[in-house]
């Protein structure tokens, strides 16, 4: 359990769904990120987020709809997604923008298939 | 603007086989540097980490030194374990604000 939860951890969705990702954490951190990795690709940057409000958007495909209600908690809504889009979706919380020397805090990752 | 550089993997060793896996970074003051971990099907850990120059981070037999003067963070273990198979990242912050800046990952895979 690293402090940081997402839920689910494996998603198989279809073109036309719509589904939503979710990321927890009660760490006190202020600032969460929503990153995408795909298979033999760097880490891709999507979205920040510092005291619930977006400070990033890292040219992300409006299919792909952030929302935080709070420090705590992150989503990521998804709507027409394309096959590309099958990736590992990762959540972070840092305790403030800046990661400084504490770095970030990781989520496990949603799996994410879109046939 | 900050960049890390890492070694171009898959990294094959055989157990109890000795790891260097090199970083380097360019950036601007005094960064923190870091390493995580993913293991497969995971996110990401914190392996180790330094915030100043000649620190050495280490954990789980792993180690780095931030060395300055060659604006390098290698990570290295002794002796790795089949377990040891992930995927390494070497990263960086500013300390300024900035966001922790990840290179490319280099896989590694111990075969018993």
């Amino acid at each position: 359990e690293t402090g940081v939860t997402q839920t689910p951890r494996h998603l198989v969705m279809g073109m036309t769904n719509k589904k939503s990702l979710k990321c927890e954490q009660h760490l006190g951190h202020n600032a969460m990120y929503w990153y995408k990795q795909s298979a033999k690709k760097p880490l891709e940057l999507m979205f920040v987020y510092n005291f619930k409000e977006q400070t990033e958007n890292n040219s992300v495909p409006s299919r792909f709809s952030p929302e935080c209600p709070n420090s705590s908690h992150l989503f990521l809504h998804l709507h027409t997604l394309q096959p590309e889009d099958s990736a590992l979706y990762l959540c972070a919380s840092s305790q403030d923008l800046g990661a400084g020397g504490y770095g970030y805090t990781f989520g496990s990752g949603t799996r994410l298939t879109v046939v | 603007g900050n960049s890390v550089t890492q070694m171009e993997g898959p990294v094959t060793l055989s157990e109890e086989a000795f790891l260097t896996i090199n970083c380097t970074y360019t950036a601007t003051g005094y960064p923190s540097l870091f390493w995580y971990v993913q293991y497969p099907g995971e996110g990401l850990q914190l392996l180790l980490k330094a915030t100043k120059a000649d620190d050495k981070g280490s954990n789980k037999g792993f180690e780095a030194t931030y060395r300055k003067e060659t604006t390098s963070f290698h990570l290295e273990k002794g002796s790795v374990q089949v377990s040891d198979s992930a995927v390494y990242f070497c990263a960086l912050t500013d300390n300024q604000g900035g966001k922790l800046i990840f290179g490319q990952g280099t896989e590694l895979s111990v075969k018993p």
